[in-house]
């Protein structure tokens, strides 16, 4: 099956620091990727869509400076959280399509446990 | 706004016992429905996945259905064990993945 993987699974930084995530396709090419924020107790909410070559559609209520995404390649793409605060601190998870169509399948990465002090 | 909301909130259930989980969703205009896995501090493992054209679908000792025009599905999870102990997500594919609120699942041994 197709694999996606998250780079960092685990993070801690400083209030005010800028944290990188990144999340590949291993097997397949991602036109459309996506970023999911689920905080503690709480199901995945979508933050943002990013298709390949254009910039992030983002959801209603996620700051896009704030949260920088870059899908700089059909295999990778990069979420970018600027100026971090402990409010931050979240599982942040990503998919990925192969296709545009919404009912092709997503597959989920492994997450990234964000910890700001 | 499609919404996605599990039933219960949380379960704990003696080991062998035979459980459902419930799903349900505001908007049947969807393409399919996903059960997922997700074990504390872990990713999704996905579970099954029902096409909206379909009635159920079955993995082992896990078996989902989808009733499309009530906006209803239902996780059944037959003998549990130890193991099983995780939260259950559903999800709905329409403009995009809704997920549910989750189900936390404890199987006591």
């Amino acid at each position: 099956g197709a694999v996606v993987s998250q780079h960092p699974s685990r993070v801690i930084c400083k209030s005010g620091t800028s944290v990188k995530i990144e999340c590949r396709s291993l097997d397949f090419q991602a036109t459309t990727m996506f970023w999911y924020r689920q905080f503690p107790k709480q199901s995945l909410m979508l933050m943002a869509t990013s298709n390949e070559g254009s910039k992030a559609t983002y959801e209603q209520g996620v700051e896009k400076d704030k949260f920088l995404i870059n899908h700089a390649s059909l295999t990778l793409s990069t979420l970018t959280v600027t100026s971090a605060h402990p409010e931050d601190s979240s599982f942040y998870i990503c998919s990925a399509r192969q296709g545009s169509s919404v009912q092709e399948t997503q597959y989920f990465g492994p997450g990234t446990r964000l910890l700001v002090l | 706004k499609q919404e996605v909301t599990q039933i219960p909130a949380a379960l704990s259930v003696p080991e062998g016992e035979n459980l459902v989980l419930n799903c349900s969703f505001t908007d049947s205009a969807i393409y399919n429905l996903q059960w997922f896995r997700q074990d504390p501090g872990k990713g999704l493992t996905s579970l099954l996945l029902i096409q909206s054209s379909q009635r159920e679908q079955t993995s082992g000792r896990l078996n989902a259905s989808l009733d499309k025009s009530s906006g209803r599905s239902t996780l059944y999870i037959a003998a549990s064990q130890p193991g099983d102990s995780a939260t259950y997500l559903c999800a709905v594919t329409g403009n995009q993945f809704y997920f549910g609120t989750g189900t936390s699942l404890t199987v006591i041994p």
